[in-house]
């Protein structure tokens, strides 16, 4: 079955720096990958995803990038605020329409 | 908002008891994914649903179960709770077939005490 590893589990920026996330995943034949942002205690929030037919997508500060070759998938957060503290997951495929979850990235954001 | 509504937001039981999380989906989709989210862990897949049926399982336990019905809102019943079962439950929908974005709830607290 599918496997996804993230990493890093925690990362600690100063605002206005960038962030990169980074997952890997194991089924050749996964072509769909999500993004999600957890703040504490409330729910993930789909935050951007990416189509294996793309090896990039941008919304704003944020954007995905994805090697099929190598099978990993990254997220990149430009001009980090204080605001983009929180948790934060990719998922793959996982069968039909399962999303496996990676363990999860804990991104700090220091004024 | 994300449209998928939660109920309860709290649940606080004890050992040995049983306890029902409902879920409704976003107006339009069919499929309903549940999953369990335990203290600074990570989301763990449980069971989906597609239009009343049951499509995948994940680690759900034994003691766990799960329906979706006509009207397509989801039911997760857990029985014999143990200590270990605290955890934050979360309800997810999407439209159904492959490769489609999925929406989460706001959960459901779970405390067993």
């Amino acid at each position: 079955g599918e496997n996804v590893e993230q990493h890093p589990s925690t990362l600690s920026v100063q605002e206005g720096d960038s962030a990169v996330i980074k997952c890997t995943y194991s089924d050749s034949a996964s072509n769909y990958f999500p993004w999600y942002k957890q703040e504490l205690g409330k729910r993930p929030q789909l935050i951007i995803d990416i189509r294996s037919n793309v090896g990039e997508k941008k919304d704003q500060r944020i954007a995905v990038t994805l090697n099929k070759t190598a099978k990993h998938f990254s997220l990149h957060i430009t001009e980090t605020q204080p605001e983009d503290s929180a948790v934060y997951f990719c998922a793959a495929p996982g069968g039909y329409n399962k999303l496996i979850f990676g363990a999860g990235t804990r991104l700090a954001v220091h004024p | 908002d994300s449209g998928v509504t939660q109920t309860p937001k709290h649940l606080i039981t004890a050992t040995g008891q049983r306890v029902t999380l409902r879920c409704s989906p976003r107006s339009g989709d069919l499929s309903v994914y549940w999953y369990q989210q335990s203290l600074d862990q990570g989301l763990q897949f449980l069971i989906q649903y597609y239009n009343g049926e049951e499509r995948a399982k994940g680690n759900i336990l034994e003691r766990f179960s799960a329906q979706q019905f006509p009207d397509l809102h989801s039911e997760l019943n857990l029985s014999s709770l143990e200590l270990g079962d605290s955890a934050l439950y979360f309800c997810a929908s999407s439209v159904g077939g492959d490769n489609q974005p999925q929406h989460f709830g706001d959960g459901t607290r779970l405390s067993i005490l």
